[in-house]
């Protein structure tokens, strides 16, 4: 069975922290992806990875950065956190072969920032 | 720019049928996806089409009209565990990268006994 875990379900930081998110994924995907989920605004795609050490921005990559040392894991990096990053961060991975492009997401983390 | 629509909320009531339309502008396109989250949960694949028609999974259809930039998600026999949100998405190429995908802001479906 797929499986896709984030390192916290649940996450309060103090602005100015420095914040990582940490994804696992046991499918051997070549692709991960990170979002921010909030309401009324759906998902949007932060950064993407498409192979080891490779990364890509996404569409609000402003505020955040990543790391892909090892093909399952991607970690999203708040550098200094602010406030207006309170949300939910799902990641997802998929996996180049095939034909749908499904993404295989995790159970999302709720950060919040204080 | 590139974008998808889909109306905000749908309610129906149990053993109802409904549609979900999505329609959606973009600069490449190479399939139409449609996922559910229920709430508090991660969002699950439902279906995927990228020729034109309809493509059914038990009581899920989808079905795509390229021609129109246009496709719908259709629920039959509803239960209430179909109540959630349910995701349009496109995939899309981004430089050297495929698989990326652009999601819709989501259908919130509410279903009533």
């Amino acid at each position: 069975d797929v499986k896709v875990t984030q390192s916290s379900r649940y996450l309060v930081k103090r602005t100015g922290e420095k914040v990582f998110l940490e994804c696992v994924q046991d499918m051997d995907h070549e692709n991960m992806f990170w979002y921010r989920q909030d309401p009324g605004l759906g998902l949007r795609l932060i950064y993407f990875s498409y192979d080891v050490k490779m990364k890509e921005k996404g569409d609000i990559p402003e505020g955040y950065s990543v790391s892909r040392e090892k093909k399952e894991r991607f970690s999203l990096i708040l550098e200094s956190a602010s406030t207006n990053q309170t949300s939910m961060y799902l990641c997802a991975s998929s996996s180049t072969s095939g034909h749908t492009d499904t993404q295989y997401f995790g159970p999302g983390t709720r950060l919040t920032v204080l | 720019g590139q974008s998808l629509e889909q109306p905000s909320e749908v309610t129906a009531v149990e053993g109802a049928i409904v549609q979900i339309n999505c329609t959606y502008q973009t600069s490449g396109f190479y399939g139409l996806s449609w996922y559910q989250q229920h709430d508090g949960g991660a969002p699950t694949f439902l279906s995927y089409n990228a020729l034109d028609g309809l493509e059914e999974t038990g009581r899920f259809s989808s079905f795509l009209s390229r021609s129109d930039s246009y496709g719908y998600l259709l629920l039959q026999e509803l239960q209430m565990k179909d109540s959630a949100s349910y995701f349009c998405a496109v995939r899309d190429r981004y430089g050297g990268a495929t698989n990326k995908l652009i999601f819709g802001t989501g259908t919130l479906l509410a279903v009533q006994p």
